[in-house]
């Protein structure tokens, strides 16, 4: 399958503070890249979906002023976590699909975990 | 919306036996997909198996292999010759039609492997 990376694999940081999260598709084009949030030993909560060049649609409850999601290329797409506080802690997937290598199927990145002391 | 539900928080298996997983989706849509996505304790998702739900045959792979019921919408996924390998998170998830629309997933099975 394709492959996603994620960067960084973890992060600790302040309360108040901004966090970057990157998600990139490494050998194919992805259209569309969705972001997760999953706390222990439970399900994928998808946050928000991004496309290329558009603004994010953001699942109810998920607030887009906090979790800013960018995907400003074909390979890329960045979520910020700003003003994080400590119930923001929690593993953030992003996974990603389009184009022919991935009809059908999202091909997920390593996740990230975020401390908010 | 769709709806996935797996009722088995945990199961356990004795290594190289059988265990099977299920899971019940909800939707009034006919052109959708099936998966079943495994996260080992590194929480690196991976697939398992992708069923189509035009196609009456059963997916298969290796060792893994899903008894879909299109008409009781069910869609359960069997592991044979347990390894401790596959003892790990195991996630149903429904995905509408051949685009890249998101992917809709239940509450997760614990499989425990036991040696």
């Amino acid at each position: 399958g394709a492959v996603v990376s994620q960067h960084p694999s973890w992060v600790i940081c302040k309360s108040g503070t901004s966090v970057k999260i990157e998600c990139r598709s490494l050998d194919f084009q992805a259209t569309t890249m969705f972001w997760y949030r999953q706390f222990p030993k439970q399900s994928l909560m998808l946050m928000a979906t991004s496309n290329e060049g558009s603004k994010a649609t953001y699942e109810q409850g998920v607030e887009k002023d906090k979790f800013l999601i960018n995907h400003a290329s074909l390979t890329l797409s960045t979520l910020t976590v700003t003003s994080a506080h400590p119930e923001d802690s929690s593993f953030y997937i992003c996974s990603a699909s389009g184009g022919p290598r991935s009809y059908n199927e999202q091909f997920f990145g390593p996740g990230t975990r975020l401390t908010v002391l | 919306a769709q709806t996935v539900t797996q009722s088995q928080p945990e199961m356990s298996v004795q290594e190289a036996e059988t265990v099977t997983l299920s899971c019940t989706y909800d939707t009034s849509e006919s052109d959708y997909y099936l998966f079943w996505y495994k996260q080992p304790p590194s929480r690196q998702m991976i697939l398992v198996i992708r069923q189509e739900a035009y196609k009456q045959q059963n997916a298969t792979e290796n060792r893994f292999s899903v008894n879909f019921q299109k008409a009781a919408k069910s869609f359960s996924l069997k592991i044979s010759d347990s390894q401790l390998g596959d003892a790990a998170m195991y996630f149903c998830a429904y995905k509408l039609g051949r685009g890249d629309y998101k992917l809709s997933f239940g509450a997760g099975t614990t499989v425990t492997v036991r040696a």
